[in-house]
């Protein structure tokens, strides 16, 4: 358990479905991130972002869409999917400028049909 | 860029062999370098980091140098144990502006230890 819970932890949709990823810390952290860990590329960085402002956007497809409405949350809006975006996506958080030790969830698996 | 390269896998072992992983990075700056580890199934876990150079990490029995002249941060163990099969990350932070951080990982090494 590192504290960082991600939900679910399966997912299959269709690719006219919506859903939504969630991310939960009570680290008291200030920075959360998405990442995607597709099986034959490295670690990818989707969204950053820091004290509830995204500061980064790593040229992600509109039909991901984060959201945070709070340090402790984070969201990923999803819709219009296409089978390539079946991969694990991983959140993260992090304390920010004085900490430099990123604590993971466990991932949502994904898989779009 | 920032990047971070790791040797190809994967690495097969028997247990108790000793193990080396290579990692190299390109920054600017001073970076913080940590390796993570992933078992099956699940998240990335921290498993040693460093924040200057000749730092040396270590957890588990695992350890990692911060080399500022040769750019390096290889993973060493000594003797490994079946338990240790999973994929190794190795990566450096960034500071960021506003306060966050990004973090860039090489590509994963998968190590499987038979008995």
């Amino acid at each position: 358990e590192t504290g960082v819970t991600q939900t679910p932890r399966h997912l299959v949709m269709g690719m006219t479905n919506k859903k939504s990823l969630k991310c939960e810390q009570h680290l008291g952290h200030n920075a959360m991130y998405w990442y995607k860990q597709s099986a034959k590329k490295p670690l990818e960085l989707m969204f950053v972002y820091n004290f509830k402002e995204q500061t980064e956007n790593n040229s992600v497809p509109s039909r991901f869409s984060p959201e945070c409405p709070n340090s402790s949350h984070l969201f990923l809006h999803l819709h219009t999917l296409q089978p390539e975006d079946s991969a694990l996506y991983l959140c993260a958080s992090s304390q920010g400028p004085e900490s430099t030790e990123a604590f993971f969830g466990q991932g949502t698996r994904l898989t779009v049909v | 860029g920032d990047s971070v390269t790791q040797m190809e896998g994967p690495v097969t072992l028997s247990e108790e062999a000793f193990l080396t992983i290579n990692c190299t990075y390109t920054a600017t700056g001073y970076p913080s370098l940590f390796w993570y580890v992933q078992y099956p199934g699940e998240g990335l876990q921290l498993l040693l980091k460093a924040t200057k150079a000749d730092d040396k990490g270590s957890n588990k029995g695992f350890e990692a140098t911060y080399r500022k002249e040769t750019t390096s941060f290889h993973l060493e163990k000594g003797s490994v144990q079946v338990s240790d099969s999973a994929v190794y990350f190795c990566a450096l932070t960034i500071p960021y502006q506003g306060g966050s951080e990004k973090l860039v990982f090489g590509k994963g090494t998968k190590l499987t230890v038979n008995p």
